[in-house]
């Protein structure tokens, strides 16, 4: 079983649509978890950093973070054809450890 | 956000042939540069995690002798795919933490490698 595992998609909404997607963990050493958006054919580009429980917002987008359910969520409002993107989320437990990774999830939002 | 740069981004080259893959990081220090693959609709794999001034540490099932890297400043870190085979043809990118981003991890945009 993966440490990280992330809803596979892909996932199709309208323009303006709010977009949740989710990653689960197994490892309670977790402390730190982000979420990346990678454009095809480029490296992954650092949406939200969070540590702990908690909500942190920036813009449309709302991370959210669930350690006593071992569950973080992205919240993408009022979608935009331009987010349409993989969003991985990431995890470590420690300031400079390496983080592991959920597989992905492809988000197309159509205009 | 911190910037981090890859040279080549693409890259076609012969069976055989050794290719170099430089990641630098522009406005900070890196003091941990990680390297992944990642194969077309999956997730990063990674490669290996590397400290300034010291080896690699690479993860299980990676071969340190085909995939070298270096990281000999703060600012660069290389890896060098040894002997290259088609199933090396992958999306190399690398990432970077340190200095002022000690606790984030910055990517750079990638380097897709195709063996002939």
């Amino acid at each position: 079983q993966k440490e990280v595992e992330q809803d596979p998609g892909p996932l199709s909404v309208p323009e303006g649509a709010i977009v949740s997607l989710n990653c689960t963990y197994s490892n309670s050493a977790f402390q730190y978890f982000m979420w990346y958006r990678q454009y095809s054919r480029k490296g992954p580009e650092l949406l939200m950093y969070t540590y702990s429980s908690g909500n942190k917002e920036d813009g449309r987008f709302t991370a959210q973070v669930d350690k006593s359910s071992k569950y973080i969520s992205l919240f993408i409002r009022d979608s935009q054809p331009s987010d349409s993107a993989t969003y991985l989320c990431a995890m470590k437990g420690t300031n400079a450890g390496k983080s592991t990774f959920g597989d992905g999830t492809t988000l197309t939002v159509k205009p | 956000g911190a910037v981090v740069s890859q040279h080549p981004s693409w890259v076609i080259c012969k069976s055989g042939t050794s290719v170099k893959i430089e990641c630098r990081s522009l406005d900070f220090q890196a003091t941990t540069m990680f390297w992944y693959r990642q194969f077309p609709k999956q997730s990063l794999m990674l490669m290996a995690t590397s400290n300034e001034g010291s080896k690699a540490t690479y993860e299980q099932g990676v071969e340190k002798d085909k995939f070298l890297i270096n990281h000999a400043s703060l600012t660069l870190s290389t890896l060098t795919v040894t002997s290259a085979h088609p199933e090396d043809s992958s999306f190399y990118i690398c990432s970077a933490s340190g200095g002022a981003a000690y606790n984030e991890q910055f990517f750079g945009p990638g380097t897709r490698l195709t063996v002939l």
